[in-house]
């Protein structure tokens, strides 16, 4: 079946950076955008940013822009998120979506990954 | 881009209607016809409810639908059950390839 499967929780010390994966399987990988979306302990998701598997073009959201980097591999039908200079605001639960579509501004989030938790501490 | 405004809270008793708002601009719901919503239960991943504004996924129950008017979206459940109990989020497109989150609203079924 169609499905994201992320990598496990990670804990990081303030300052350092973070990278998590997010592997497809069961569809086609570069047929789909990915999208990563983030949920800090009592707050809402955020949308960070996305990046179209078949050619590695990416959009980030402002806030992330300076921070974040979204690549892929191909032949491993796997994305990543790495998140730089971490600090404690980061802290939260990292989720990878596929787009509906293939890349279209009526794209909703129809299979997410089970979520990868990232701790920042000093 | 800021987030899309929902209310933080909405409850209703089992068997009875609930309507959660989503209000943004003339800039991401007012122009485009891309709001979608999901549903999330603590500790697990978000749930695709419905897309392109009306349109429910295949195995999503038809007591969820949604609507809009303007610059504001709205998810309603008819016949509440216990297990709709969840944090709803409305979505849209932004412009530029960019989405934005609304704030979350937290149903209650009393």
């Amino acid at each position: 079946q169609m499905q994201l499967v992320q990598s496990g929780a990670e804990v990081k010390k303030t300052g350092s950076s973070v990278k998590v994966s997010c592997k497809a399987s069961g569809y086609t990988f570069t047929y789909r955008f990915l999208h990563w979306v983030r949920q800090a302990p009592g707050q809402a998701l955020e949308w960070m940013g996305c990046i179209t598997p078949f050619n590695g073009n990416t959009d980030y959201a402002q806030k992330f822009q300076d921070r974040v980097t979204f690549t892929r591999d191909r032949s491993m039908s796997t994305a990543y998120m790495e998140l730089s200079s971490l600090r404690s605001e980061d802290t939260a639960m990292y989720y990878c979506a596929r787009s509906q579509y293939g890349g279209n501004i009526k794209d909703a989030f129809d299979i997410w990954g089970q979520g990868t938790m990232v701790t920042v501490s000093s | 881009q800021s987030a899309l405004t929902q209310p933080a809270s909405v409850s209703g008793s089992p068997g009875q209607s609930i309507t959660i708002s989503c209000t943004g601009t003339s800039s991401d719901v007012g122009i485009y016809n891309a709001v979608s919503w999901y549903q999330h239960h603590p500790g697990k991943a978000p749930k695709l409810m419905i897309y392109e504004g009306t349109k429910r996924p295949s195995g999503v129950s038809n007591r969820f639908s949604g609507s809009k008017s303007g610059n504001t979206a709205s998810l309603s459940i008819s016949g509440l059950q216990a297990e709709d109990e969840a944090d709803y989020y409305c979505c849209s497109y932004a412009g530029s390839n960019t989405w934005v989150f609304g704030g979350g609203s937290k149903l209650t079924v009393l």
